[in-house]
Formats: structure tokens, C-alpha cells, sequence
């Protein structure tokens, strides 16, 4: 398909768990992917990103890796924390026409960590 | 480093009035777009633009105008508001369509 889906949630967790959010992308996309996170009442910051097919992106103990074979960049943390609780957003670059390109995000995935 | 700035961050509208919503970066970025988020929802791309005097339709630009006449700015314009256009309505920048993309912190638009 020509978009990129995620695993919609929401996700609970309690502190110290391990974190996995799935996303798959469109193989015929622009080779870049990456996640964005929305703490409550704040606009999207970049979490990380790869560039290329076996990349992987890391930050503040968040992992994703650009896996070809699978069309997949799940967002992975081994132990998260409350203040990791926020809204995920996995994106791609998307042709919208000719050389036009348009940055396209999933539904974003709710994650609720519990003390 | 202000990075992107939106104004105003609150605004409560009456059905039918008009306003513009604020955006500049001081990032050099070319590419510039206006995103709207309902409640629980994902973003979705109103309109965007790759440089000054450039602009094009997103998904759902029904309602609302765009202008880019400096590399800086990007207001968004509603005409006459609906309560349909209550929103929060971000702006982002990014230096190309591969690099990523900076936000504001938002404006929370109720039009009642």
C-alpha cells in the first residue's frame, strides 16, 4: 500500500517494561523513515531517524531499524519510563505527484507508562 | 534559537468570523506546511509550500488560504470559520523534504 501504518493502541505499559510500537512502509517511498513523539500539549519533536536500509536510529534509549526485508521500522525501548508516556508517530516521505514528495505520518500510537 | 514560532496559541472564534494564524521560522528552511490534529487524531496536511511564493494543496485544504512572500513566514488564513475547523493547527519547517521537520508548539483554535 502507499502509506505508512502503525500499530494504533493505546498502549499501557508499567515503568521499567519493554517497549515495542510496529510500522511498516512503503517500499516505493523516499528512503528516509522516522519517528516523531508528542508530549501532552506539545507540538511533534523528532525522536530519530535512518536514512537507509539497515540504519539504525537511536535516542534517549529509544532504538528503530530500517529493515528492507520487511518493510519495517518498529520503535523499540528495553525499559520505559513515565516521562515516556506521549503519543508516536512513525513517517515517510511519499511521492504526491512527479518529483513532489510529502511527508506522510501514521495515526500515532498513545503510550501510557504507570509508575 | 526560536526555531518555529506560532502565534497566537489560543484563539476562540465565532461561526462565520475570520483570522489568520501566525508562523515564522529563522531556520533558512524552503519547505514550510500547515498541519491541523483533532482530538485523538493523527495530523493531517492542509497545505504546504517549497519556497517563497510557492505553495500547494495538502489533504484538506477546503476552508483555508495560504501566502509565502518571504522565505520566513507562512501564515495560514481561515475566510469564514466553521465549527468543523476546530482544531489545533500546527506549523512545521524542514530544510528539505529528506531532513526533518520542525514544529511549533501549536495553536488550539475553537470556533463556536
Amino acid at each position: 500500500g502507499n502509506s505508512v501504518t502503525q500499530m494504533e493502541g493505546p498502549v499501557t505499559l508499567s515503568e521499567e517494561a519493554f517497549l515495542t510500537i510496529n510500522c511498516t512502509y512503503t517500499a516505493t517511498g523516499y528512503p528516509s523513515l522516522f519517528w516523531y513523539v508528542q508530549y501532552p500539549g506539545e507540538g511533534l519533536q523528532l525522536l530519530l531517524k535512518a536514512t537507509k536500509a539497515d540504519d539504525k536510529g537511536s535516542n534517549k534509549g529509544f532504538e528503530a531499524t530500517y529493515r528492507k526485508e520487511t518493510t519495517s521500522f518498529h520503535l523499540e525501548k528495553g525499559s520505559v519510563q513515565v516521562s515516556d508516556s506521549a503519543v508516536y508517530f512513525c513517517a515517510q516521505p511519499l511521492n504526491s505527484g512527479g518529483s513532489n514528495y510529502k511527508l506522510t505520518f501514521g495515526k500515532g500510537t498513545l503510550l501510557t507508562v504507570n509508575p | 534559537n526560536a526555531g518555529v514560532t506560532q502565534t497566537p496559541k489560543f484563539r476562540i472564534l465565532k461561526i462565520g468570523q475570520s483570522m489568520t494564524l501566525q508562523c515564522a521560522q529563522d531556520m533558512n528552511h524552503n519547505y514550510m506546511y500547515w498541519y491541523r490534529q483533532d482530538p485523538g487524531m493523527g495530523l493531517k496536511l492542509i497545505y504546504y509550500s517549497v519556497g517563497a511564493g510557492i505553495t500547494d494543496k495538502g489533504e484538506v485544504p477546503n476552508g483555508y488560504n495560504v501566502s509565502r512572500s518571504t522565505t520566513e513566514d507562512f501564515p495560514l488564513r481561515l475566510e469564514l470559520a466553521a465549527p468543523s475547523q476546530t482544531s489545533v493547527y500546527f506549523c512545521a519547517s524542514s530544510y528539505s523534504i529528506n531532513q526533518p521537520q520542525h514544529f511549533g508548539d501549536g495553536t488550539r483554535l475553537s470556533i463556536l
